[in-house]
């Protein structure tokens, strides 16, 4: 069974402050992908990020950079010099493999992310 | 449309009412997920629809949830006899293919109170 841990239930920080988000998650297949999606209050869960196993090379995207480490099941996120407008609740998300159809997306609880002016 | 759409975004039912709740997916996006969202938690799956083909309703919490996609696009969740632990948003989302690193987009979600 798949699982994710996002340890972090709530985090605020100083607008300009760099902050990192962890996801740790649980699988037992060799093939799966990882998203982080952001959730504002209007409830809309907007993408961000997708990975597969194989890459672990980290990306950035603009302010946003992702860590994956499959040593340590980790894919954790990171937004640099953070923004009011980044206030919101992150979601880690898993995906596990499936040749024949797509698979449901297993999320964690989310980090509730508070950027103060 | 140009993103996910779904409705009515707020409902409010008394307990026993039966509800429907309406999502209108991407054009041309061939999977189609129901998500419940209880408050403070994470989406956790309930049902999936490659067209109109229903593949898995594992994560429907019980037969009071019906989900039908008819026509292979528009898909409706239908609780029926709701009850206070219904009470959560229902997110719809869809994809353009199949396989599990297609992303999938999120709608809005329907907030449903059941009082």
């Amino acid at each position: 069974a798949q699982k994710v841990t996002q340890a972090q239930t709530e985090i605020s920080v100083v607008e300009k402050e760099d902050v990192t988000l962890d996801c740790v998650y649980e699988t037992r297949d060799t093939t799966y992908y990882l998203f982080w999606y952001k959730q504002p209050p209007s409830g809309e869960l907007v993408f961000l990020i997708r990975r597969n196993s194989f890459d672990e090379q980290n990306e950035i995207s603009g302010r946003y950079s992702w860590n994956f480490q499959k040593s340590t099941s980790s894919f954790n996120f990171t937004i640099t010099a953070s923004q009011v407008v980044d206030s919101a609740v992150y979601f880690c998300a898993l995906s596990e493999w499936n040749s024949g159809s797509a698979r449901q997306l297993t999320f964690g609880s989310g980090t509730q992310l508070t950027v103060l002016p | 449309g140009a993103g996910v759409s779904q409705s009515p975004r707020y409902k409010v039912a008394k307990r026993g009412q039966d509800v429907a709740l309406r999502c209108d997916p991407i054009s041309g996006h061939v999977s189609l997920f129901w998500y419940q969202q209880a408050l403070g938690q994470g989406p956790e799956f309930l049902t999936y629809f490659q067209n109109e083909a229903q593949l898995d309703k594992s994560g429907l919490p019980s037969d009071r949830f019906f989900a039908e996609r008819p026509e292979g696009s528009v898909s409706t969740l239908k609780i029926q006899r709701t009850q206070q632990e219904d009470s959560a948003v229902y997110l719809c989302a869809s994809s353009f293919r199949t396989g599990s690193g297609n992303t999938i987009y999120f709608g809005e979600g329907s907030w449903l109170t059941v009082v």
